[in-house]
């Protein structure tokens, strides 16, 4: 059972076009972080959002934490073929330190 | 720089091998994870460890060792590696509390044959 569902799982999109990735839970976290992906490397932190409602810009990349702490979402405005990855979205449940990832979301941005 | 080294970084294993995975750190993180990362499974936690001399479950354990002698090195170990360990690990580490992220190493390849 997954914990933490990401949708789409795939998305290949042009360049200058807006996507959203969605990452959906019946549970609650206490925080929750992004991730992006490149081939051959580990995860690298994009940002971790904490409180309920909370939104956090970085350049083009627009996140959300849902009020009640289940759900969070990703937005990407006008985006770049640097875009392409892999963005993973983890929850960290309590304070046990232990993530929880979702599945990923494969994104191609074509020039 | 400063970060997480995994080595190696690329290994085949014949069925019923052993082998040893190295994780070194030098952030002074309490905390130290390794996972496993296969094609529509997302990352699924192995073992982790809260601080040195202590180690925990994670979600998949079977199959696996760990060990966290000094602060700054994990160590995972396969006793007797099957196909179905044909993955890529991943180490992490990260500071204790919630609102910190963690810091990956690039990965090792483990194909067992």
């Amino acid at each position: 059972t997954q914990l933490l569902e990401q949708s789409p799982q795939f998305l290949s999109i042009q360049e200058g076009e807006n996507l959203t990735v969605y990452c959906n839970s019946s549970s609650v976290f206490s925080s929750l972080q992004w991730y992006r992906q490149e081939p051959g490397e580990g995860p690298v932190l994009l940002v971790t959002v904490v409180t309920g409602g909370e939104v956090k810009k970085l350049k083009r990349l627009t996140f959300q934490f849902g009020d009640a702490r289940k759900d969070s979402s990703l937005h990407i405005t006008a985006a770049q073929p640097g875009d392409t990855g892999l963005y993973l979205c983890a929850g960290l449940r309590g304070n046990t330190g232990k993530l929880i990832f979702g599945q990923g979301t494969t994104l191609q941005v074509k020039p | 720089n400063a970060g997480v080294t995994q080595t190696p970084k690329f290994r085949v294993l014949k069925t019923g091998q052993s082998m040893t995975l190295l994780c070194a750190q030098d952030m002074n993180h309490e905390y130290m994870y390794w996972y496993r990362q296969d094609p529509g499974m997302g990352l699924r936690l192995i073992h982790y460890s809260v601080g040195e001399g202590t180690t925990a479950k994670g979600e998949v354990p079977d199959g696996y060792n760990v060990s966290r002698l000094k602060k700054q090195n994990f160590l995972l170990g396969l006793e007797s590696a099957a196909p179905s360990q044909t993955s890529v690990y991943f180490c992490a580490s990260s500071y204790l509390g919630q609102g910190y992220g963690y810091t990956f190493g690039s990965g090792t390849r483990l194909t067992v044959v």
